[in-house]
Parts: C-alpha cells; structure tokens; sequence
C-alpha cells in the first residue's frame, strides 16, 4: 500500500540552527502539505502546496519557514534559524485532490535545543 | 476559524457508546474525521461534505449538521482499538487547500 514516508524520524538540533524536513508524498498525489503537533496539543495546518507553488499558509509559517519540491519526488520543509518554540512533531501529508482523504506520514519529532 | 470538540475527553468500558461533536463558528463545506494513537500519525476515518450526509463503517458514523456548523462522530459498542485522540478536521470551501483540526477528543477504552 503507497504510504507518505518522511525522514529523519527524530531530528535535535541546536537553536539557530538550519534544519530541513524531508517526506516522499504519494507518487500521484497532487497536494502537499505540512501539519506540526506540539507535545500534547492538536495537529496544526502549517503549509500547502499545489502545482509547485504553496497555495495557502498559517500565521505560523513566517520567513523563517520554506517548502520546496526539488526534484518531482521529495517535499521538503526548512526552518532557517530555529528556535525553542519550535520543537514539536512535524507531519507531512498528500492527498489526491482538494476535499479527499489526506494520508498523513509518520511524523519526524524535531527537538531544538 | 478553530472549530471546537467536545467533550475534551472520554472514559468508556468496552462494549458502551460514545458521541464526540465538533463545532465551528464559521460556515463549513467538509469536515474530516481521524483518529491519532499516542506517537503515530492521524489516520482518516471518514469525510463529510456539505449536503447533511451521513456516512459510516463498521461501528463508527458521522453526521454533519449544516445549519448548526457541527459535525457529530458516533462510536457504538466500542472496541479496545477505539482509544485515540480523535480530531475533526474542517475546509471552510471547495477550492480550500487548509485543514483546520479541531482541539482533539481523548478516548480510552476499557476491558
């Protein structure tokens, strides 16, 4: 069965640090997206994106967060600088088309240290 | 814009039924049911587009009420499998690319 596989499944990093994100999103899938979960708390809509260009964003996702699809195949989310705040799991997801199932990876837990 | 579930959490023995509600302030086109087990991603259950349609498998269902912004997912005859985190879901439109999850509803199960 396709799955959304994303990596690393456990990242720490250093505050002020690059970090980047990778996930694999279902091959005929057409939108992608980023959720994050804080320890505890809901899942929250970070970014999607559709047709290589993100189609829409949270107040979250300011300029020190990016999505880039490079290479047809990888969706990858890059924090510039982190901060504390920002340690929480992170999830990727993809789905086929607008108003269907989305099919959510198994999360890489990002700790900033 | 966040909708709002209720109750935070449930307590059931197996074998008895449990109604979580999910309710927005703001008009609704879809709402998304999953289900998130402790360290795991959340996995879909089912979705509900505008029109009141009701949907279900197995023993879990959902209704979608238009006029009140609420949709209702029903657990009956509850199985060990159900406890999870459960999390509505909405898309205020069609052409939406944004799934906004609600607070979340705990569920444990008990023998």
């Amino acid at each position: 069965e396709p799955e959304v596989t994303q990596t690393p499944s456990h990242q720490v990093t250093q505050m002020g640090q690059e970090v980047i994100l990778r996930c694999v999103p279902i091959s005929n899938h057409l939108y992608f997206y980023w959720y994050r979960q804080i320890l505890g708390q809901k899942v929250e809509f970070l970014v999607s994106f559709y047709n290589n260009e993100i189609s829409e964003k949270s107040e979250i996702f300011d300029d020190q967060f990016s999505v880039e699809r490079p290479d047809g195949s990888n969706f990858t989310l890059k924090i510039r600088s982190t901060k504390l705040e920002d340690s929480a799991m992170y999830f990727c997801a993809s789905n086929p088309g607008g108003n269907t199932e989305a099919f959510f990876g198994q999360g890489t837990r990002l700790t900033v240290v | 814009q966040q909708p709002v579930q209720s109750p935070q959490a449930v307590i059931l023995r197996e074998g008895e039924d449990a109604v979580i509600n999910c309710s927005s302030s703001k008009a609704l086109y879809s709402v998304h049911w999953y289900r998130q087990k402790h360290g795991e991603a959340p996995v879909f259950l089912m979705i509900l587009l505008k029109g009141g349609e009701q949907k279900g498998h197995d023993k879990i269902s959902a209704s979608f009420n238009e006029k009140k912004q609420q949709s209702s997912l029903y657990l009956t005859a509850s199985q060990l499998s159900y406890s999870g985190t459960y999390f509505c879901g909405t898309e205020m439109s069609y052409n939406t690319d944004k799934l906004i999850f609600g607070t979340g509803t705990r569920l444990q199960v008990f023998p």
